[in-house]
């Protein structure tokens, strides 16, 4: 069966810092992974996707980059956080060889930049 | 543009009531939908998915429908449970967001013992 980690769960970091989230599916190959952001009282926001390594689509401009150097791992990254970066991250893949078109998400990140 | 809504925001109601949460698109050109449940702080737990050329789907206690011509959907629980608590939110899948799920903002369900 197919499962999808997403760490960490928690993250403080100032202003400023650097930022890596990884997330990593098992157990299927050729995915479409996403990575998503959930304000309070705004819904689900995607940011990127991807349909292939080192195929990647931004949805909105902003502080963040993401990279997908292995076709089942998903990188979520930033140079210079800002406190507006702060928020709730989730990943998500869908596709694959099953054709699969139901979506999966992993457990979040917290993300806190003080 | 496809957008979703859900509405209301939040819903409270006893413990052993039948209740329905709704679902609205504007663009009834879908490959799917989807009904997810979010508890506090975790991330998105597929419910049910439904193709464009279904009707219905039932899992347990949920039972999901589709009526693409009119831009809904509806997510029936049956006999809920406190455990039921959590957000209940809806994604469509469309050939004009290439395969990009649009969400509505959820419904808030608390379920009172």
């Amino acid at each position: 069966s197919q499962t999808i980690h997403q760490w960490p769960a928690t993250l403080v970091q100032p202003v400023g810092s650097p930022l890596s989230l990884e997330c990593t599916v098992e157990g299927t190959s050729n995915p479409n992974l996403y990575w998503y952001r959930q304000a309070a009282g705004r819904g689900l926001q995607l940011l990127f996707y991807s349909v292939g390594i080192g195929q990647i689509s931004s949805e909105v401009p902003q502080n963040l980059s993401a990279s997908r150097p292995q076709d089942r791992q998903f990188i979520l990254s930033s140079k210079k956080l800002l406190l507006s970066d702060s928020g709730f991250y989730l990943c998500a893949w869908s596709g694959g060889l099953e054709m699969n078109t139901e979506a999966f998400f992993g457990q979040g990140t917290r993300l806190t930049v003080v | 543009k496809q957008e979703v809504t859900q509405i209301p925001a939040a819903l409270s109601v006893p413990e052993g009531e039948n209740l329905v949460l709704n679902c609205s698109f504007t663009d009834s050109a879908i490959y799917n939908l989807q009904w997810f449940r979010q508890d506090p702080g975790k991330g998105l737990t597929s419910l049910l998915l439904i193709q464009s050329s279904q009707r219905e789907q039932t899992s347990g206690r949920l039972n999901a429908s589709l009526d693409k011509s009119s831009g809904r959907s509806t997510l029936y629980i049956a006999a809920s449970q406190p455990g039921d608590s959590a957000t209940y939110l809806c994604a469509v899948d469309s050939p004009r967001a290439n395969s990009k799920l649009t969400f509505g903002k959820g419904i808030t369900l608390s379920v009172r013992p």
